[in-house]
């Protein structure tokens, strides 16, 4: 019954290769958002899409390339790895722009 | 520019013993304000919000916060701490986005 839900929670890849986290939501939420957290336990958002659309875009590298098949899911797909992109990755939910977000369990990613 | 201040990095208190972590945060119209909380190797998870209304919010776990517009504050406050309480604690501001304060991290003591 898990209202986030991202794959995989771990993960760990060399430099160079290409990986995806995914994200699912059953909340019927129309917004859903990437945040990254960095080993200083700050967390920053990445991405933001409302409805299948891109609305936020915090000057994230565009190795990193959030996809959204439809309003349940938020995929990120990110080329071309490297050692700073080693953090956990929150997938997260709202309703909708300011609104209650709730957040998945994180996806933690090392790049060795 | 919005942001949110945790002054606290760390915080230690024994168990039982009253809580409070601070927050601050720079936004000029009425903002959204949310503390979260995340147990070691957890995501987060919302403890409580204001939007508007009554100053005094209460939410899971016990805890409560108060919003005090003329300090730009939104204080957490626990009366009694449980050694599960343990965590990080987040404060963060919606505007248009959600913005993070930089945590605290909070140790309890038998």
């Amino acid at each position: 019954d898990t209202a986030v839900s991202q794959t995989p929670k771990y993960l760990v890849t060399q430099m160079g290769n290409d990986k995806s986290i995914k994200c699912e939501q059953n909340l019927g939420h129309d917004t859903m958002y990437w945040y990254k957290q960095d080993s200083k336990k700050f967390l920053k958002i990445m991405f933001s899409y409302n409805n299948k659309e891109l609305i936020i875009n915090e000057t994230v590298p565009n190795r990193f390339s959030p996809k959204s098949p439809d309003k349940a899911h938020l995929n990120l797909h990110i080329n071309s790895l490297e050692l700073g992109d080693s953090a956990v990755y929150f997938c997260a939910s709202s309703q909708e722009l300011r609104n209650t977000i709730y957040f998945g369990e994180g996806s933690w990613l090392t790049v060795v | 520019a919005q942001s949110v201040t945790q002054p606290d990095i760390h915080i230690t208190v024994s168990e039982g013993a009253s809580l409070e972590l601070r927050c601050n945060y720079s936004y000029g119209a009425t903002p959204y304000l949310f503390w979260y909380v995340q147990s070691p190797g957890q995501g987060l998870q919302l403890l409580l919000k204001y939007f508007s209304g009554d100053t005094l919010v209460q939410g899971i776990k016990g805890f409560e916060a108060e919003f005090k517009r003329s300090q730009s504050s939104f204080n957490l406050r626990k009366p009694s701490v449980h050694w599960s309480d343990a965590a990080e604690y987040f404060c963060a501001v919606d505007t248009d986005k959600l913005i993070f304060g930089t945590g605290t991290r909070l140790q309890v003591f038998p």
